[in-house]
């Protein structure tokens, strides 16, 4: 059974630009989340997706947004970006939206120059 | 909202002897408790959880311990090798019917470097 996969692994990014990351859950799984991680802040939650809606948000700003499609699949997007938005961005996939359970990809780590 | 405290940051032990990171954790609605283990490039595995209606769990070398009336948790991981060498980190939230899919609230993790 495949993993959570997450695409690109690794992008370097000019201050101003946007990007857009993607992540495809395990298969069966219908609930996607995305943490920050940083050295200085550990890993934070940004947002969880279950069935195309947003159910959590966590307290990043508007820059930071997400979708998730029909097939489960999600992507995040940052928008003008800053220097401190260099990190590892990691999605998770839940079987549902209660249970807990959260399996990680490897990230796609974004550096911002 | 809650707050999960992990000690200590870094942990050395000899191969073969045990290991054990510790968690508090500030919410005490809180009812999941998962350890995760990353390893350098990768994303963090989870290796073992426990829920607020059991006090200990065990698979093979690692077992979790957890105290609701403390509200701290451990991870205990007995004769240690090599491959335990990783960063490990506790989370804490609520999952269940009642409180949809709480985040997960993680300590800020353990370095663990086993010494051959």
């Amino acid at each position: 059974k495949a993993g959570v996969t997450q695409t690109p692994r690794y992008l370097i990014k000019t201050r101003g630009q946007q990007v857009t990351l993607s992540c495809s859950p395990i298969s069966g799984h219908r609930s996607v989340s995305w943490y920050q991680q940083t050295p200085g802040q550990g890993l934070q939650f940004l947002f969880e997706y279950f069935s195309e809606t947003q159910r959590n948000k966590g307290n990043f700003p508007g820059r930071f947004s997400g979708r998730q499609f029909s097939n489960s699949r999600s992507e995040m997007n940052v928008s003008t970006l800053e220097l401190g938005d260099s990190a590892l961005y990691l999605c998770a996939s839940s079987r549902s939206s209660n249970t807990g359970e959260l399996f990680f990809g490897e990230g796609s780590r974004l550096t911002v120059l | 909202g809650e707050n999960v405290e992990q000690h200590p940051s870094t942990l050395s032990v000899q191969e073969g002897d045990s290991a054990v990171i510790k968690c508090t954790y500030s919410d005490s609605a809180s009812n999941y408790f998962p350890w995760y283990k990353q390893e350098l490039g990768k994303g963090p595995q989870l290796i073992i959880d426990i829920r607020s209606n059991v006090g200990e769990k065990k698979d093979q070398r690692i077992a979790v311990t957890l105290n609701k009336t403390a509200k701290h948790f451990s991870l205990h991981i007995t004769e240690t090798q090599p491959e335990d060498s990783a960063v490990y980190f506790c989370a804490a939230s609520k999952s269940g019917s009642n409180f949809g899919n709480e985040k997960l609230t993680f300590g800020t993790g353990t370095r663990l470097t086993i010494i051959p």
